[in-house]
């Protein structure tokens, strides 16, 4: 079953504005991470937030963690057009086992 | 530095026939290795996870299996292919405790 839930399932918005997505899961985790995937390619590691971490930012991207909500949200700022591509958040509950939500399809139209 | 190979990129099987995809990976040793499968437009399911060679776990029943012969091959394996087999494969490793690296996926349609 998924442990990941991402809302929404489908995303589109204007290059230049921000945007967010949200993910969902069932159980306690060690740490949440987000993964990028263009159309018919492999997944890229984007952002890992540990679980006594509650916000972590790389370039324009940033993630927040609220363990007692079992949530997370990734914030794309000043998006562009090559930032169109799902988005996957994955929970590692220490057992070995990345468990993937069902995805974002973000499109950013220029 | 690592890198992970995952081949072929698209396979046409007939229902019926067997299945074998490859996935290797260079400049490590002992890594976690996964295989998942995402649907069309939906999410990655895991499907195996091996922590060591010989060690497999399954996540989900079906008509698939995994081996771990080398320390850094994981092979997925179907007797006989269903249609409901299609999808795209991903292979993933992890250095325990941080980001998963991932194949550039196989498309297998079978018909």
């Amino acid at each position: 079953s998924q442990q990941g839930e991402e809302d929404p399932q489908a995303l589109s918005i204007q290059e230049g504005e921000n945007a967010t997505m949200n993910c969902s899961y069932k159980t306690s985790i060690n740490n949440l991470q987000w993964y990028r995937q263009n159309s018919g390619r492999g997944l890229v590691h984007l952002i890992l937030i540990r679980s006594n971490e509650r916000e972590k930012h790389s370039g324009r991207l940033r993630v927040t963690l609220d363990t007692s909500k079992k949530s997370s949200s990734l914030l794309i700022t000043a998006s562009r057009a090559a930032d169109t591509a799902s988005y996957f958040c994955a929970t590692d509950a220490g057992t070995y086992k990345y468990i993937f939500g069902t995805g974002t399809r973000l499109k950013v139209l220029a | 530095s690592q890198t992970i190979h995952q081949w072929p990129a698209t396979l046409v099987q007939p229902v019926g026939s067997p299945l074998s995809l490859e996935c290797t990976v260079e400049g490590t040793s002992n890594p976690n290795l996964y295989w998942y499968r995402q649907a069309a437009g939906r999410g990655l399911q895991l499907l195996f996870y091996s922590v060591g060679i010989g060690q497999i776990s399954s996540e989900v029943p079906q008509n698939l299996s995994a081996s771990r012969p080398q320390d850094r091959q994981f092979i997925l394996s179907s007797k006989k292919l269903l249609l409901s087999d299609s999808g795209f494969y991903l292979c993933a490793w992890e250095p325990t405790g941080t980001q998963a690296f991932f194949g550039q996926g196989t498309r297998l349609t079978v018909v």
